[in-house]
Parts: structure tokens; C-alpha cells; sequence
């Protein structure tokens, strides 16, 4: 059964910092993996999606990695912003079409 | 940009009521899905539904849970029965395809007393 574990829980930094999410996830049979952000009590907004065949995918300060065979992936957030302070999600999608969500770390980027 | 709606934001009701949430999913798509996130908690897949038909349900969505695709637009997730832990916030998604980004509504809370 798949299983998608994200770390740290939470994360303070201050403004400017670049920083670095992680997700990891038991089963490497996946079809793709995609990055949320989800602010407090609102929807999930999808930030980036990587395929199983691809290494990385880069949104303005955004980058995503995904490493399949060790069943990890890392958010790179460049220059963090105070408007960046959410909860970041990442899932992965494996034969059937669900994705399979990781708990979530919490940003708080200080002014 | 084209986006999920959902209907409606909020809903509270009383537990061993039925109650029925809308999704209006980005128009040329062709997947859809529902998920909820208990507070605190992840989220969670509920169901995915292609071609007019269920194609994958979760533990979750026994038979108290429906769902239909009642027009060419809307996407309603049905509780017969509400019971207190079904209290969270519901979730509806679609794609164009099946391997594609999956894109979220903004959510219904449901709240059972």
C-alpha cells in the first residue's frame, strides 16, 4: 500500500531564505507526482506536476524534483516571500487515477 | 482561466440527514473525482468517476455515498445517511486526462451535529 510521508511537519524561515520540502513515498510505481499549496481552510491550487519519466519541473521560483527508484521528492522554493506562507502538499498517482496525498509541511516565511 | 466551483461553501446539517454537494468541473475535461479532508488530517480519496461510471471507490465510500453526473456540467456527491464523522471538507477534482494535473475546487465544508 502506497504511503506518502512529507518532512518537516513545519517550517519557519525568515524572508529571502531558499529553502527545500520533502516527500517521500513507499512504492515506486507511479505514474506521476504532483505539488500542492493549500492555505488555511481554502481548496488545494496545483503548483507542479512532474511524470515518472521526468527529473524535474521548474515554475518561476518553483522547482520540483522527483527521484522514482529511491521514492523521493523535493520543492525548492528560491527567495521565500511572506506570501509563500502555506501548507505545501505533494501526492503521487500510481495505476489507478487517485492520488495518494503526504501530510503536509506548514511555511511560515517572517518579514 | 477555467477552475472548479463548488456548491455550496458551507453546509451544516443535522446527523441521519441526506445532503447533496455540487461540483461544476472545468468544462473539457473528462475525469473527475471527489476527496475529503477531515480537519487535521490528509486527504483522502473518496472516488473517481470516467464515462459515466464509477472507475475506482475508496474504503471510504460505502453505500451511504453516491454519486452522479446528473447534466454535461455538474458532478454531485450524495450522503444518505450523515453521521457526525463524516464531518470535513469535501473536495472535488478533474482532468482532461487521467495522467493529467488534477485540478481542485475550492471545497465544501460539511458539518454534521
Amino acid at each position: 500500500k502506497q504511503e506518502v510521508t512529507q518532512i518537516p511537519a513545519a517550517l519557519s524561515v525568515p524572508e529571502g531564505e531558499n529553502l527545500v520540502l520533502n516527500c517521500s513515498f513507499t512504492d515506486s510505481a507511479i505514474y506521476n507526482l504532483q505539488w500542492f499549496r493549500q492555505d488555511p481552510g481554502k481548496g488545494l491550487t496545483s503548483l507542479l506536476l512532474i511524470q515518472s519519466s521526468q527529473r524535474e519541473q521548474t515554475s518561476g521560483r518553483l522547482n520540483a524534483s522527483l527521484d522514482k527508484s529511491s521514492g523521493r521528492s523535493t520543492l525548492y522554493i528560491a527567495a521565500s516571500q511572506p506570501g509563500d506562507s502555506a501548507t505545501y502538499l505533494c501526492a503521487v498517482k500510481g495505476n489507478t487515477g487517485k492520488l495518494i496525498f503526504g501530510q503536509g509541511t506548514t511555511l511560515q516565511v517572517k518579514p | 482561466e477555467p477552475e472548479v466551483t463548488q456548491t455550496p461553501s458551507h453546509q451544516v446539517t443535522q446527523m441521519g440527514q441526506e445532503v447533496i454537494l455540487r461540483c461544476v468541473p472545468i468544462s473539457n475535461h473528462l475525469y473527475f473525482y471527489w476527496y475529503r479532508q477531515i480537519l487535521g488530517q490528509k486527504v483522502e480519496f473518496l472516488v473517481s468517476f470516467y464515462n459515466n461510471e464509477i472507475s475506482e471507490k475508496s474504503e471510504i465510500f460505502d453505500d451511504q455515498f453516491s454519486v452522479e453526473r446528473p447534466d454535461g456540467s455538474n458532478f454531485t456527491l450524495k450522503i444518505r445517511s450523515t453521521k457526525l464523522e463524516d464531518s470535513a471538507m469535501y473536495f472535488c477534482a478533474s482532468s482532461e486526462q487521467s495522467r493529467d494535473t488534477q485540478y481542485f475546487g475550492p471545497g465544501t465544508r460539511l458539518t454534521v451535529l
